[in-house]
């Protein structure tokens, strides 16, 4: 079975720009939460969908948001980049209570 | 969530037993506790989990003290591929997936 996969993998952009990232779970599995992680704050949680719908969203200002489609794919974006968003967003799928993880996606804002 | 408690670092000697400990002393009858390791700029990847039985799959063994204030994360052979910060996690069973991450042990295993 084909694990988490997220796109691009790479992405350098400039402040006030804004960037979409991509996940699509593991076959199956309806739940998709998304991480951000930074050398100092560490793995920090963004959000979780489940069926199109958000049911939990972590401590972030409003410029990051997310959607998440009928196949269980899911986006999110950041609006008016800033330097310190740059980090690796980490995307991660759910069955059975347990997490499994992306490569994930490292952004660095310049 | 109950927070963990986990040294900075550990070295281990290639192809003996590492032994990753755990304190959760705050944690609940219903937390689940639950091992990710993460490979240099990886994704993290699952481990194990377990409530209060050990548990063992092909990758670790995960003993839990009988008051299921710590518990001990065992990788039987370790080898290099095995190097790479780990993290120990409670979390309350049927909870929001919402995982609280705390800064983990760095494992380095050595030749």
């Amino acid at each position: 079975k084909a694990g988490v996969t997220q796109t691009p993998r790479y992405l350098i952009k400039t402040r006030g720009q804004q960037v979409t990232l991509s996940c699509s779970p593991i076959s199956g599995h309806r739940s998709v939460s998304w991480y951000q992680q930074t050398p100092g704050q560490g793995l920090q949680f963004l959000f979780e969908y489940f069926s199109e719908t958000q049911r939990n969203k972590g401590n972030f200002p409003g410029r990051f948001s997310g959607r998440q489609f009928s196949n269980s794919r899911s986006e999110m974006n950041v609006s008016t980049l800033e330097l310190g968003d740059s980090a690796l967003y980490l995307c991660a799928s759910t069955r059975q209570e347990t997490q499994y993880f992306g490569p994930g996606t490292r952004l660095l804002v310049l | 969530d109950a927070k963990t408690t986990q040294p900075t670092s550990m070295d281990c000697a290639e192809g003996r037993a590492a032994n990753l400990p755990c304190n959760h002393s705050t944690i609940s009858g219903n937390e689940y506790v639950y091992w990710y390791r993460q490979i240099h700029s990886q994704g993290p990847q699952y481990i194990i989990h377990g409530l209060k039985n050990n548990e063992t799959n092909e990758m670790a063994s995960l003993i839990i003290t009988e008051d299921r204030k710590s518990s001990t994360l065992i990788l039987p052979h370790a080898t290099l591929r095995d190097t790479a910060v780990y993290y120990c996690i409670v979390r309350v069973a049927g909870s929001n997936y919402q995982l609280i991450w705390g800064a983990g042990t760095k494992l380095i295993i050595k030749p």
